[in-house]
C-alpha cells in the first residue's frame, strides 16, 4: 500500500527481553517520527529523522531505546531489556519535510512487556 | 506548565449540536499549529491546519488567538461520526518539535 506500514502490529514479550519494531515510510517522506502513546495518555516524541541529519533523539526515554534508519527509508526501534513500563502503542508517522505539520501516521505495534 | 493543553473531555453532545474546543501553549514562539483526530484505536489523522486568519473546512472552523495563545476548534452541526479524539499539534520550529496535546475527547451521541 502506500501508506506507512509498522510491524509486528502486536507484541508481547517477557520483561527483560528485547524488541525491534519496524516501520515502512512513504516512499519520497524524508522525515521519520517515532511517538508512543500509553492508555490514554497522548502522544510522546520519541525520535525523529529528517535525510541525512542527525537523528534528534531528545525524547528516548532511556539508554535502552534506540533507533536507526537505514538508506534514508525503513527505521527501526529497538528497545532492550524491555521494562513494564515499555508497555504502550508505538506509532511511526513520516512526512515531506519539517514543518509541515501533516504527518501520515502507521497504524502503530503494540506493545505488551509481562 | 505543559508546553500544549487541552480539556480531556468528553464533550458529550446530540447530534446537530456545535461544539467547540479549545487549546493552550506555552511557547510564544510556536509557529504553526494543526488539529488532528483520532479515532478509538486507531492513528492519529491530520484534520485541519490552524491559519492565523481562520479557516473553515465544511462543518469545521479553526482559528487562532496568538495573543492569548490558544487555538480553536468548533464544530457545528455535529454528527455521529465526529465521535472521536481530537487532537492540538503545535510546531515550534528548530527542527522537529511537534507537540500534541493529550486530546479532548468528543461523543456526538443521538
Amino acid at each position: 500500500g502506500a501508506g506507512v506500514s509498522q510491524s509486528p502490529s502486536n507484541k508481547v514479550t517477557e520483561k527483560g527481553k528485547d524488541v525491534e519494531l519496524r516501520c515502512d515510510p512513504i516512499s519520497g517522506h524524508t522525515a521519520l517520527y517515532w511517538y508512543r502513546q500509553s492508555l490514554g495518555q497522548g502522544l510522546e516524541f520519541l525520535i525523529y529523522f529528517q535525510g541525512n541529519s542527525a537523528p534528534d533523539k531528545s525524547g528516548l526515554p532511556s539508554d535502552r531505546f534506540s533507533a536507526e534508519r537505514t538508506g534514508g527509508s525503513v527505521s527501526t526501534l529497538t528497545i532492550q531489556r524491555t521494562q513494564q513500563e515499555d508497555s504502550a502503542v508505538y506509532l511511526c508517522a513520516s512526512s515531506l519535510g519539517v514543518g509541515t505539520g501533516e504527518l501520515f501516521f502507521g497504524e502503530g505495534s503494540r506493545l505488551t512487556v509481562l | 506548565r505543559k508546553e500544549v493543553e487541552q480539556d480531556p473531555g468528553p464533550f458529550n453532545v446530540p447530534e446537530g449540536a456545535t461544539v467547540a474546543f479549545n487549546c493552550t501553549y506555552s511557547n510564544s514562539a510556536s509557529q504553526s499549529f494543526f488539529w488532528y483526530r483520532q479515532d478509538c484505536r486507531k492513528e492519529p489523522k491530520l484534520l485541519m491546519s490552524v491559519y492565523s486568519s481562520g479557516n473553515e473546512d465544511g462543518r469545521f472552523t479553526a482559528q487562532l488567538n496568538r495573543a492569548s495563545q490558544y487555538i480553536s476548534l468548533l464544530i457545528r452541526d455535529s454528527k455521529l461520526s465526529d465521535s472521536a479524539t481530537y487532537l492540538c499539534v503545535v510546531f515550534t520550529g528548530g527542527g522537529n518539535k511537534l507537540t500534541f496535546g493529550t486530546g479532548t475527547q468528543l461523543k456526538v451521541e443521538l
